[in-house]
């Protein structure tokens, strides 16, 4: 199994862009989620998924979209970048919804 | 409010040299509590669920323990490898999860 993986590793945006995080899972979780980690700051939620086409939003949703069209995918979408957004975003699945969390490897964005 | 609090924020031990990092918690009501490790440049890896007062985990080198309003994670006579951040996240009862800032953790031979 691989597990969770997240494309690409790093990515490099202008103000203003707009681009996908992917999000993969092999073992049949039922919840995904978004975070993203700041330095000096714990993980933080974006959005989530109970399953396939329920999403809803975390702490921390503006600026980003998400659709979870089947069990395995779950893309983060970010509309309209801004430097804010300079962050490690990670992906993570789990059984299901207050369960242990596997996390993927994440990717690095920077806005500039 | 909701708080969860790591200490210390970074620690330096010697090989062999045993210690325990501290998980303070606030929470409405506790569902469990989670600890993970994360290497530098990678995602966060499971290490533990708590449950209740009084539950306590073992693997290999790492213990969890959990009272009502805190969680300890002991590590008995670390090797470099051990060398992580070691994450701390509270699931309260209005399913909101919580995770602490951390602690640094460096093994020096």
């Amino acid at each position: 199994n691989a597990g969770v993986t997240q494309t690409p590793k790093f990515q490099v945006l202008k103000t203003g862009q707009s681009m996908t995080l992917q999000c993969a899972q092999d073992m049949n979780h039922e919840y995904m989620s978004w975070y993203r980690q700041d330095p000096g700051m714990g993980l933080r939620l974006i959005h989530y998924s109970v399953g396939a086409g329920i999403t809803d939003q975390g702490e921390v949703p503006n600026g980003y979209n998400v659709s979870r069209s089947t069990t395995e995918d779950f893309p983060l979408r970010l509309l309209s970048a801004a430097p804010s957004q300079t962050s490690v975003y990670f992906c993570a699945s789990s059984p299901n919804h207050g369960r242990e969390q596997y996390f993927g490897p994440g990717t690095r964005l920077t806005v500039t | 409010e909701d708080q969860v609090t790591q200490s210390p924020e970074a620690l330096r031990l010697q090989e062999g040299e045993s210690s325990s990092l501290n998980c303070s918690y606030t929470v409405s009501g506790l569902r469990g509590l989670f600890w993970y490790r994360q290497d530098p440049g990678k995602g966060p890896e499971f290490l533990f669920t708590l449950y209740s007062a009084g539950e306590e985990k073992e693997k290999e080198r790492l213990k969890a323990t959990l009272t009502k309003k805190e969680s300890f994670l002991h590590i008995t006579a670390p090797k470099p490898e051990d060398s992580a951040t070691y994450l701390c996240a509270v699931q309260a009862n209005t399913d909101k999860l919580i995770f602490g800032t951390g602690t640094r953790l460096q093994v020096f031979p």
